[in-house]
């Protein structure tokens, strides 16, 4: 059975720190993996990632996969309250099943 | 465009009530999947389309049936509503192929059996 795993599960910064969110993951026919970041309402697109060793970017977040280790990271600089949300890591196998975790969710106090 | 339609919003059902979910797409995707999200257990897949025709179950299928007779739509069907379906419900669908990038999500239906 796919297996994906977030953690923390939870955590609060303040305005200004960096957090690293981690996920790894246990799946047979990998295909690429994505992160989404969920407000109260459904997914939104972050990253896909299906290369190791790649680093992709996007304004103050960033993401790495390691297909070795089965693990990625998402990291988010100089936070903002806006940055407030589930953050959702999915596994896509070569059928585009997603397997999801359970996500992280961070809160960032002002 | 729309993108991933869902139809609708909310709904409360009494248990043993059927309903279908509506689920539309206009990006001509073929891949096509509905979930469900349950407090701190991220999303589980249901039922899964590879293309207009073919169906399949995914993780928790019991009580639901999809079909898929075009490729733009993607009803989901409660047979008989029970209050562990209660739930947050979304629909998803990708292009697929070389260069993809991930499931566009409809904004969800929020169902309660009581």
């Amino acid at each position: 059975e796919d297996k994906v795993v977030q953690s923390p599960l939870s955590l609060v910064v303040h305005e200004g720190d960096t957090v690293t969110l981690n996920c790894s993951y246990e799946v047979t026919n990998f295909r690429s993996l994505l992160w989404y970041k969920q407000e109260k309402k459904a997914p939104t697109f972050l990253f896909m990632l299906t290369s190791s060793g790649i680093e992709k970017k996007s304004g103050r977040l960033s993401s790495i996969l390691d297909k070795k280790e089965l693990f990625s990271i998402l990291n988010i600089t100089a936070t903002q309250t806006g940055d407030s949300a589930v953050y959702l890591c999915a596994v896509a196998t070569n059928d585009y099943k997603l397997s999801f975790g359970a996500g992280t969710t961070v809160t960032v106090r002002a | 465009n729309a993108g991933v339609t869902q139809t609708p919003k909310f709904q409360v059902l009494k248990t043993g009530q059927s309903m279908t979910l509506q689920c539309a797409q206009d990006m001509n995707h073929e891949y096509m999947s509905w979930y469900r999200q349950d407090p701190g257990m991220g999303l589980r897949l249901i039922h899964y389309s590879v293309g207009a025709g073919i169906t399949d179950q995914g993780e928790v299928p019991n009580g639901y049936n999809v079909s898929r007779s075009t490729t733009e739509d993607f009803p989901l069907r409660l047979l008989s509503a029970a209050p562990s379906q209660t739930s947050v419900y979304f629909c998803a669908s990708q292009r697929g192929g070389q260069g993809s990038y991930g499931y566009t999500f409809g904004s969800g239906t929020r169902l309660t059996v009581v």
